[in-house]
Formats: structure tokens, sequence, C-alpha cells
């Protein structure tokens, strides 16, 4: 089966850096995805990490432990237009599936 | 990345019609294709996959013979939602996948409003 945790909330200011944290347990695990998804809308590809290690890219950043069945995102410099909900998905090997977590709702303050 | 797109993007029906939403994916061949279901404020749900030339798989709790899907051809899956009730009433978003990556492309999705 498929379990993947996410925080429901988490709030910071423009400029500084949130940390969403995901913990999975996947059978036939492999890869982690990031997606953002503003209201209303689809979720976009931010991040994809199959290997163990920190993938940078611009002001997001992503991690994955496979051992511990552990990811994060971290988004720097944060920005109004940040404000979203930030989806972790951990995808099977043999059918390609993809499993969400229920998201995380970022909201950046001034 | 890659171009996936939905039709149509909104559609208001009435109870009991049936609706019918395309995927395509626009610059590439898709070997496989999702539907997903999205009711606010939650994390999307996979509904149904979509192998090009073959029957498609449900998910569990998912009723096939209410939400038929056809993929026709490499760049093409639909959805039809059969005899539409207001509790069908969701964010309906398919996605695309070539045969060589992980990576799954999300088309912009169809709100379906059942009246």
């Amino acid at each position: 089966g498929q379990n993947i945790d996410q925080p429901t909330e988490m709030t910071a200011t423009e400029g500084a850096i949130v940390q969403i944290n995901c913990t999975y347990q996947t059978s036939g695990f492999n890869g982690l995805f990031w997606y953002q998804q503003h209201a209303g809308e689809a979720p976009t590809f931010l991040s994809y990490n199959v290997l163990d290690g920190l993938e940078e890219k611009g002001r997001f950043s992503s991690f994955l432990s496979r051992s511990k069945g552990y990811s994060y995102l971290l988004l720097k410099e944060l920005q109004m237009k940040d404000s979203a909900s930030y989806l972790c998905a951990a995808v099977r090997s043999n059918d390609y599936k993809l499993s969400f977590g229920a998201g995380t709702t970022v909201t950046v303050r001034a | 990345g890659a171009v996936v797109s939905q039709h149509p993007s909104w559609v208001i029906c009435k109870s009991g019609t049936s609706v019918k939403i395309e995927c395509r994916s626009l610059d590439f061949q898709a070997t496989t294709m999702f539907w997903y279901r999205q009711f606010p404020k939650q994390s999307l749900m996979l509904m149904a996959t979509s192998n090009e030339g073959s029957k498609a798989t449900y998910e569990q709790g998912v009723e096939k013979d209410k939400f038929l899907i056809n993929h026709a051809s490499l760049t093409l899956s639909t959805l039809t939602v059969t005899s539409a009730h207001p509790e069908d009433s969701s964010f309906y978003i398919c996605s695309a996948r070539s045969g060589r990556l992980n990576e799954q492309f999300f088309g912009p999705g169809t709100r379906l409003t059942v009246l």
C-alpha cells in the first residue's frame, strides 16, 4: 500500500525559507516528485528525486533519503506568488502510478 | 517540458447527461495516461490508468461503467462521465507519461459542474 504524509499548512513571511517535509511508505518505490498547485489549476512539476541527496534548482531544492523514506522541499527567498499547495508524490516502478500526499498549503505573508 | 492539453477546460451539464473529456499529448507519444479527480481542498486521487490499445485499469471504488476511458491512440485518451450526478462535480485532471520517463505531465484540468 501507499502512505504519504506531509503537513497540512505552513505560513512564512516574504523573503524567508520554508521546508516542507514528506514521509512515505511505498512498495516498489521509484522516485519522489514535488508539484506546486495553485487554486483551481493543475499541478506543475517542481522536482524529481530518485537517488539520495539534494537537488537544487534556483530557489527550490528537494532532498531524498530512501533509507528513511523521507523527502523535503526547501523554498528559499519566498515570494508572494509562492503561496500555493505543494504536493509530494511517490512513484512505483512497476506501474508508474503516483501516490499523492494530501498537500501542504503554504501561505506567504508580507 | 512536454505539453498535455485537456478539453473542455470547464463544463456545466444537467444531471443524467454524459460528458466527454479529452486529454491529448501534443508533442510526445504517451504510452500511459492517468486520470485523476480532485475535490476542493483535497489531493489528487487516481481514478484509472489508461494504456494505448488496451483496457483501462481502474482504482478500487471507481465504477468502470460510469467512467468510461478510451485510449485510442498514443496521443489521445478520453474520459466519459456517464449519467452524471451532482456528486460527480469535481476537477478532473489527466496526465501523460512517455515510455522513457517516470515523469508525468499534467493537463490543465477540466472542471465539471453537474446541476
